[in-house]
């Protein structure tokens, strides 16, 4: 099993430029979630899933979107991109949301210049 | 109140040392705890759970207080691997999600 696997491991992006960040996961987890960590932060969710077809949104919504056609993927969209989404961004998932250990990918970079 | 709260540290502690960490949390009714592990520019990975009756790993222990709604770590001889940062976790009921605390931050000093 590969677990959590996000792509790109990092990008370097213009001001209004858009882009996706791919989030799979090989362990039919139901739940998958993103997270953005500033530097010497703690994590914040931006959107979680509970299952195909059903999103929803965390903390720090805004200027990202989500979809979840299977199980396996959850990619997460930045529309616009601005020096404040300068984060590191991590997926998980879980087998429940409540009872369960999340496991996590390795992390996006993201810099927004 | 914030969901889950812990303080941010740095702790500084010598090699060998003892060191514990609080984590306060506000939903009474949340049932499962857990500690994670995350190290520099790392994803978070989970050190171990919280039970009701406490939970020992070697030098590692987490108990829980639901009294007074926290739930600690206690390392005891503290190696220089064990310098990361420590986040509690506290699934939110009712939100179907997992939230994480800031974390606290740990240094172990030869």
């Amino acid at each position: 099993n590969a677990g959590v696997t996000q792509t790109p491991k990092f990008r370097i992006l213009k001001i209004g430029q858009s882009m996706t960040l791919q989030c799979a996961q090989d362990m039919n987890h139901n739940y998958m979630y993103w997270y953005r960590q500033d530097p010497g932060m703690g994590l914040k969710l931006i959107y979680y899933s509970v299952g195909a077809g059903i999103t929803d949104k965390g903390e720090v919504p805004n200027g990202y979107n989500v979809s979840r056609s299977t199980t396996e993927d959850f990619p997460l969209r930045l529309e616009l991109a601005a020096p404040s989404q300068t984060s590191v961004y991590f997926c998980a998932s879980s087998y429940s949301g409540l009872e369960t250990e999340a496991f996590f990918g390795q992390g996006t970079r993201l810099t927004v210049v | 109140r914030k969901e889950v709260e812990q303080d941010p540290g740095p702790f500084n502690v010598p090699e060998g040392a003892t060191v514990a960490f609080n984590c306060t949390y506000s939903n009474s009714a949340s049932q499962s705890f857990f500690w994670y592990r995350q190290d520099c520019r790392k994803e978070p990975k989970l050190l171990m759970s919280v039970y009701s009756s406490g939970n020992e790993d070697g030098r590692f222990t987490a108990q829980l207080n639901r009294a007074s709604q926290y739930i600690s770590l206690l390392i005891r001889d503290s190696k220089l691997s064990d310098s990361a940062t420590y986040l509690c976790v506290v699934p939110a009921q009712g939100y179907q999600k997992v939230t994480f605390g800031t974390g606290t931050k740990l240094q172990v000093i030869p």
